[in-house]
């Protein structure tokens, strides 16, 4: 089963709208931990955005936040405001339980086309 | 800019070659991680070194090895390649332990002919 779900194979947004990327996961963990990657075409990826299992609050980065929903697994990628150069592909991931290991399992993606 | 680099950016070999991938961490770092990123795989962990340790093993292939030097850049060795083996292989590193975030290299991506 997958541990990471991305539903959403591709996204179409006006410019200047928020848009919501979703994301579920599964892990019977109760420590684990939650991360945005963007990845451009240019190809490199860059972090976003963590967010703890024991966190209170959701976590936000500038226009970026999470919306952390425990009970449901849920950790959709909110970006605030969208700008042309936010077109990329998005990965959701988690990282399991111990300190010792910290792999991280990505999910498939999501790619984000903003239109002008 | 990450911090972290790899080298080659880009490699092209024929099948049944043996090359080898490069990554230096960024500064501070202990932790390295290997991930393969192919069209039909996805981004698939790899192995992780911290200190010079083996510590987890995801879907590395047999004819895959690497290993984390002194000076804590790391290798990842690929050999018999194959051209399904065609795939932009990415190094991370982050502060072990602490959950926190893996910064990633700007990758390298090999063709195997």
């Amino acid at each position: 089963a997958q541990k990471i779900t991305q539903t959403q194979p591709g996204m179409f947004v006006q410019e200047k709208e928020a848009v919501t990327l979703d994301c579920t996961y599964d892990t019977s963990d109760p420590s684990y931990g939650l991360f945005w990657y963007k990845q451009p075409s240019s190809g490199e990826m860059i972090f976003l955005i963590y967010q703890g299992s024991y966190d209170q609050q959701n976590a936000t980065e500038g226009r970026y936040s999470l919306n952390f929903q425990k009970a449901r697994k849920s950790a959709n990628l909110v970006i605030s405001a969208s700008q042309l150069g936010d077109s990329a592909m998005y990965f959701c991931a988690m990282r399991e339980g111990s300190d010792r290991d910290d792999k991280i399992i990505f999910g498939k993606g999501t790619r984000l086309h903003i239109l002008p | 800019d990450s911090g972290v680099t790899q080298t080659p950016k880009h490699l092209i070999t024929a099948t049944g070659q043996r090359v080898t991938l490069r990554c230096s961490p960024r500064s501070g770092d202990l932790s390295v991680y290997w991930y393969q990123q192919s069209l039909d795989q996805g981004l698939q962990f790899l192995i992780q070194y911290y200190n010079g340790e083996e510590r987890a093993k995801g879907n590395i292939l047999e004819r895959f090895s690497a290993q984390q030097f002194p000076d804590l850049h790391s290798e990842l060795n690929l050999s018999s390649l194959e051209l399904g083996d065609s795939a932009l292989y990415f190094c991370a590193s982050s502060v072990e332990g602490q959950g926190s975030e893996q910064f990633f290299g700007p990758g390298t991506r090999l063709t195997v002919l």
